[in-house]
């Protein structure tokens, strides 16, 4: 089975500038997360899609983020226009649908993650 | 406020000995506890989850709610143990929303 996906696994850019981040969940996992960690913090949620759905997008930092998922697959995450405080590893990861008592249900797994440098 | 909180950035024992990792939680209603473990040069992934029970690679983690710990043990630490640690809490809900600790770097020498 194939893992999370994410591309690219860093990217540099300079301020101002736009990044385009993309996950690939694993096929058939209807939940998909983004997370960021920022150097010396918490790795901190951003928003999560249930298929298509942004079901809570409550962690992304302001307007210049944009999440989408096309037809419930992949997701892509763009930053326009990029600030150095964007700068940090961004994860990817999914989950089946289920209950709790689900074995494997709502187990996240998560991709290598995508490195952001804002010069 | 919703916080997890592990008080150790490093920490370092010697092949064999007895290693305990810190984490302590703050969260009102019932939380679900993680804990999952990066290793060098590889993707975060679960080692454990309070609700499992069970002990993965020697380690074990028990949920006490009166002191809203969820410490991480290991009786016989082993070299490939080396790796970053985190703890991490979500509701007990549909909502896989994780809540962070900042890590626990663990460094077994031989």
């Amino acid at each position: 089975e194939a893992g999370v996906t994410q591309f690219p696994s860093h990217s540099v850019i300079e301020k101002g500038q736009t990044v385009t981040l993309r996950c690939d969940p694993i096929s058939g996992h209807d939940n998909l997360y983004w997370y960021r960690r920022v150097m010396g913090k918490e790795i901190k949620f951003l928003l999560h899609f249930v298929k298509e759905s942004k079901q809570d997008e409550s962690g992304m930092p302001n307007n210049r983020f944009l999440a989408e998922r096309t037809g419930g697959t992949y997701s892509t995450l763009k930053v326009q226009p990029a600030e150095l405080e964007d700068s940090g590893v961004y994860f990817c990861a999914s989950s089946q649908a289920g209950t709790v008592l689900l074995s494997g249900a709502n187990v996240l797994t998560f991709g290598a993650g995508s490195r952001l440098t804002v010069l | 406020a919703q916080r997890v909180t592990q008080p150790e950035k490093l920490l370092s024992v010697f092949k064999g000995a007895p290693v305990e990792l810190k984490c302590n939680y703050s969260y009102s209603g019932s939380p679900e506890l993680f804990w999952y473990v990066q290793y060098s040069r590889q993707r975060l992934q679960l080692l454990l989850r309070h609700i499992s029970r069970e002990s993965i690679k020697g380690f074990t983690a028990d949920l006490n709610k009166g002191e809203t710990s969820f410490h991480l043990k290991k009786p016989f630490a082993q070299e490939e143990d080396s790796a970053m640690y985190y703890c991490a809490l979500s509701n007990a809900g549909n909502n896989r929303k994780l809540i962070w600790g900042l890590g626990t770097s663990l460094a077994v020498n031989p």
